[in-house]
């Protein structure tokens, strides 16, 4: 049982350069995140998804698109890299509704030059 | 603007004390509280919650307390040790039509138990 599984850990980019970022979860989880840590500024949700087929913008979704590929599998597009979005990514999975802690990824630490 | 605060940026604490780890918030819509503990190079963990129709949840060394009046909670340890030493985020959600759930977390507090 992996739990929260993301590829890749580190990744170095130059401006204007795409990627895509994988996560997938064993939990049958309905729920999944896309989160980004920089210093001082804790997590910020970036995009989610309540549940297979459907998502929805987080707080800071500019630069950034999802694919909700099933229910294991939800991956985080970077189409030009921008250097603002050097940061540490994490993706979460949760049980659906309220009262439910999330599962987080080990991250993918992102480096755009 | 923030609707979680963590103003302590770190704690420092002696082996075997106790740590306070306090968080505020101002959405009074938010009915369920979480705290997070995050190792470097490590995704975050969950370590206790509580519902707004509680002011006090306990789990071995960790104690949450709720007080909704103040929009205010802590996170307490004791005895604190140096495993103890990590990130810790408070994070706090509300249930929203259509049963999504979305937690607004908090900018973190570093805490230093020294041996």
């Amino acid at each position: 049982n992996a739990g929260v599984t993301q590829t890749p850990k580190f990744q170095v980019l130059k401006t204007g350069q795409s990627m895509t970022l994988q996560c997938a979860q064993d939990m049958n989880h309905n729920s999944m995140y896309w989160y980004r840590q920089d210093p001082g500024m804790g997590l910020r949700l970036i995009y989610y998804s309540a549940s297979e087929g459907t998502t929805d913008k987080g707080e800071v979704p500019n630069g950034y698109n999802v694919s909700r590929l099933n229910k294991r599998e939800f991956s985080l597009r970077l189409e030009s890299a921008a250097p603002s979005q050097t940061s540490v990514y994490f993706c979460a999975s949760s049980t659906s509704g309220a009262y439910n802690e999330q599962f987080f990824g080990p991250g993918t630490r992102l480096t755009v030059l | 603007d923030q609707q979680v605060k963590q103003n302590s940026p770190s704690l420092s604490v002696q082996e075997g004390r106790i740590s306070i780890l306090n968080c505020d918030y101002t959405n009074s819509m938010f009915d369920y509280f979480l705290w997070y503990k995050k190792y470097p190079a490590e995704g975050p963990t969950f370590l206790i919650s509580i519902s707004s129709i509680k002011d006090k949840n306990e789990d071995g060394r960790f104690t949450v307390f709720l007080n909704k009046s103040a929009k205010h909670l802590s996170l307490h340890i004791v005895p604190s040790q140096p495993g103890d030493s990590a990130v810790y985020f408070c994070a706090a959600s509300e249930t929203r039509a259509g049963g999504s759930y979305i937690p607004t977390f908090g900018r973190g507090t570093s805490l230093i138990v020294h041996p």
